[in-house]
């Protein structure tokens, strides 16, 4: 089945870039996706990338996708203290009902000032 | 910029009451969901709905759990009878037709405390 792991925590400060690290299982994943969520707030999409994309950039977001290793990074650059929050990785299979996505368990980036 | 809305945003229940939680998808989604986040775990699939009916449901999702979109604009989930297991953030999300399926806008969330 599907399985999606992540990093538990991050710390950085604040300037410097972050990465947020997944690994996925499923090769047949078509969708990935970066979430952030914030304390006591919902999910909000940040990014997400198509499988046969190696990147995507979007203003100080990078996405990188490694499809061999099943690899996937969000790079933050110049990381602020708004960017303090939960970072969830999830992916969609080719397959499956357009919302049903896998989440990791999120990633905690703390940036401290 | 649209939004999903939620509400409740918090509801406390006891164990064995109904609970029903409501969302106002975007106006002109075509497909709903519902997600759950028990604290500190994953965020879960439970349910999608499309064209009135369920598409896809997990295994979390039995008949205790049911969905409804009565009037064209809400979308409930209802759980019958709480047990404490179910207290959870709940998140409802909608997305577009075609291309647009595959992205999802979520809600922020109905946090149900069972107890």
């Amino acid at each position: 089945g599907e399985d999606v792991e992540q990093s538990l925590f991050l710390s950085v400060r604040e300037g410097d870039s972050s990465v947020i690290n997944c690994t996925y299982t499923d090769s047949s994943s078509t969708y990935l996706y970066w979430y952030k969520q914030e304390p006591g707030a919902g999910l909000q999409l940040l990014t997400y990338i198509f499988s046969n994309m190696d990147m995507k950039q979007d203003q100080r977001l990078t996405v990188l996708l490694n499809k061999k290793d099943k690899h996937l990074s969000l790079r933050i650059a110049d990381t602020q203290t708004g960017d303090s929050a939960i970072y969830f990785c999830a992916e969609k299979r080719w397959d499956t009902n357009a919302g049903k996505s896998t989440f990791g368990d999120g990633t905690t980036l703390t940036v401290k000032p | 910029e649209p939004e999903v809305t939620q509400t409740p945003s918090h509801q406390v229940t006891q164990m064995g009451q109904e609970v029903i939680l409501r969302c106002v998808p975007i106006s002109n989604h075509l497909y709903f969901y519902w997600y759950r986040q028990i604290l500190g775990q994953k965020v879960e699939f439970l349910v999608s709905f499309y064209n009135n009916e369920i598409s896809e449901k997990s295994e979390i999702f039995d008949d205790q759990f049911s969905v409804e979109r009565p009037d064209g604009s809400n979308f409930t989930l209802k759980i019958r009878s709480t047990k404490l297991e179910d207290s959870a953030m709940y998140f409802c999300a909608s997305s577009a037709g075609g291309a647009g399926a595959n992205v999802l806008t979520f809600g922020a969330g109905s946090r149900l405390t069972v107890l």
